[in-house]
């Protein structure tokens, strides 16, 4: 059984550029979360989806945009990068039963230069 | 606000010796509370949650937690430290009525031989 896969796992962009991070859940998980953790930090919200519509939004601004597809799979796209979004991009899964836990994939290493 | 504190960023414990991790939280709206552990480079792994009922509770590599509603804390204890455990632990919560999981900045556990 598959966990939360995520691609790919390290990336280098300049400041400016545009990216896009993939993210599979956990087979039977339907709700795909999105955190950013900075170097020493924990994980911050970026944003939840669910039934392909972002439910939950944490405090990222406007740059930060994501899509869920009817396969439960979600990208991350964040525009017009800054040197301070060079972080570890996690995803998480679960499962649309109350208090499901998340399970989270080994992440995206975002470097910007 | 909601904010959740690890008071230790790194601690230093002998192999075999028992280990006592702290969180507390802030927020008065019930919490569903979660202790994840992080080897690097890596994602995070779920060890142990709590929702509801017994307040001490039993996770994955014979970690456990105890909730004291009026301490505000869920402190993770382990009786004797191997030194696979070495790893980042992150303590988080979960609010009813949010999606959202609010994580603390972490503490680093050193084991030495």
């Amino acid at each position: 059984d598959a966990g939360v896969t995520q691609s790919p796992t390290h990336l280098i962009k300049t400041r400016g550029q545009q990216v896009t991070l993939r993210c599979s859940p956990k087979s039977g998980h339907d709700t795909v979360s999105w955190y950013q953790q900075a170097l020493g930090q924990g994980p911050q919200f970026i944003f939840q989806y669910y039934e392909e519509e972002e439910r939950q939004r944490g405090n990222f601004p406007d740059r930060f945009s994501g899509h869920q597809f009817p396969n439960y799979s979600s990208e991350l796209n964040v525009n017009a990068l800054l040197l301070g979004d060079s972080a570890l991009y996690l995803c998480a899964s679960s499962s649309g039963q109350k208090n499901s836990p998340l399970h989270f994939g080994n992440g995206t290493r975002l470097t910007v230069t | 606000a909601q904010s959740v504190t690890q008071p230790d960023i790194h601690i230093t414990v002998s192999e075999g010796a028992s280990l006592e991790l702290r969180c507390n939280y802030s927020y008065g709206a019930t919490p569903y509370l979660f202790w994840y552990v992080q080897s690097p480079g890596q994602g995070l792994q779920l060890l142990l949650k709590y929702f509801s009922g017994d307040t001490l509770v039993q996770g994955i590599k014979g970690f456990e937690a105890e909730f004291k509603r009026s301490q505000s804390s869920f402190n993770l204890r382990k009786p004797s430290v191997h030194w696979s455990d070495a790893a980042e632990y992150f303590c988080a919560v979960r609010w009813i009525g949010f999606q959202k999981l609010v994580f603390g900045t972490g503490t680093r556990l050193l084991v030495s031989p």
